[in-house]
């Protein structure tokens, strides 16, 4: 079955740049969402379409696509951004989709 | 606001069944498909069934296949999923969650909190 593979944690000091990477043979044809999940909590919708951001999620989130792999980049991390953050896409069997694997965000 | 908010979980024994629902809010559920997404204890997301917004059009991962159904009542803007033969793995929170509306809309721009389903005898 079709795969996103994320690395499980990334480690980041305040005021540092984050970069998650998701990567998946079939990305270059799909689009990529990005989740964040904080503790207890339900995900929360941080980029759609690739480099869309919704309203209400700060401008440090953006997001960028290159082949088979995508990135989130969280500049200028501050101590909320701690969580779990997982990328998504459309499956490519049928009306299905897919998650990342995860990636645990650690600001230290 | 959008507002999702589910019921329905509680700890059951293998084998046996149980209903979820999900009531919607703050937009106009009929016009947007739905999604069950569920999460294992320590685990990451799992997307389990979709409907469009008419219900005409469903879908479900492999792992729950034949045993749950999606479906839906517009005129009481909620979502349900029926669960059968359940297992041990399928112990999990259950999130609903609303179709993004920005085309192809293959993704989830709001959850509710979730329900939390115990399989276990």
């Amino acid at each position: 079955s079709y795969e996103l593979t994320q690395p499980p944690s990334v480690s980041v000091s305040p005021g540092q740049t984050a970069r998650i990477t998701c990567s998946g043979d079939a990305l270059p044809n799909q689009y990529v969402y990005w989740y964040q999940q904080k503790a207890g909590q339900a995900p929360v919708l941080v980029i759609y379409k690739d480099t869309g951001r919704p309203s209400g999620i700060p401008d440090r989130f953006s997001g960028s696509s290159s082949g088979t792999t995508v990135t989130l980049t969280i500049s200028g991390v501050q101590a909320e951004d701690e969580a779990d953050y997982y990328c998504q896409s459309a499956g490519t069997s049928g009306t299905s989709y897919v998650f990342g694997t995860g990636t645990k965000v650690t600001v230290l | 606001q959008v507002q999702l908010v589910e019921s329905g979980g509680g700890v059951v024994q293998p084998g046996r069944s149980l209903r979820l629902s999900c009531a919607a809010s703050g937009f106009i559920f009929s016009n947007f498909d739905m999604y069950w997404v569920r999460q294992g204890p320590g685990k990451g997301l799992e997307w389990v069934a979709f409907i469009s917004y008419d219900g005409s059009d469903k879908s479900y991962s492999d792992s729950v296949k034949g045993r749950f159904t999606i479906s839906r009542d517009n005129s009481k803007n909620t979502l349900h999923l029926q669960m059968n033969s359940l297992r041990a793995e399928d112990t999990a929170i259950y999130y609903c969650a609303k179709e993004g509306p920005v085309t192809p809309g293959d993704y989830f721009d709001y959850w509710g909190q979730g329900t939390l389903v115990t399989v276990s005898s």
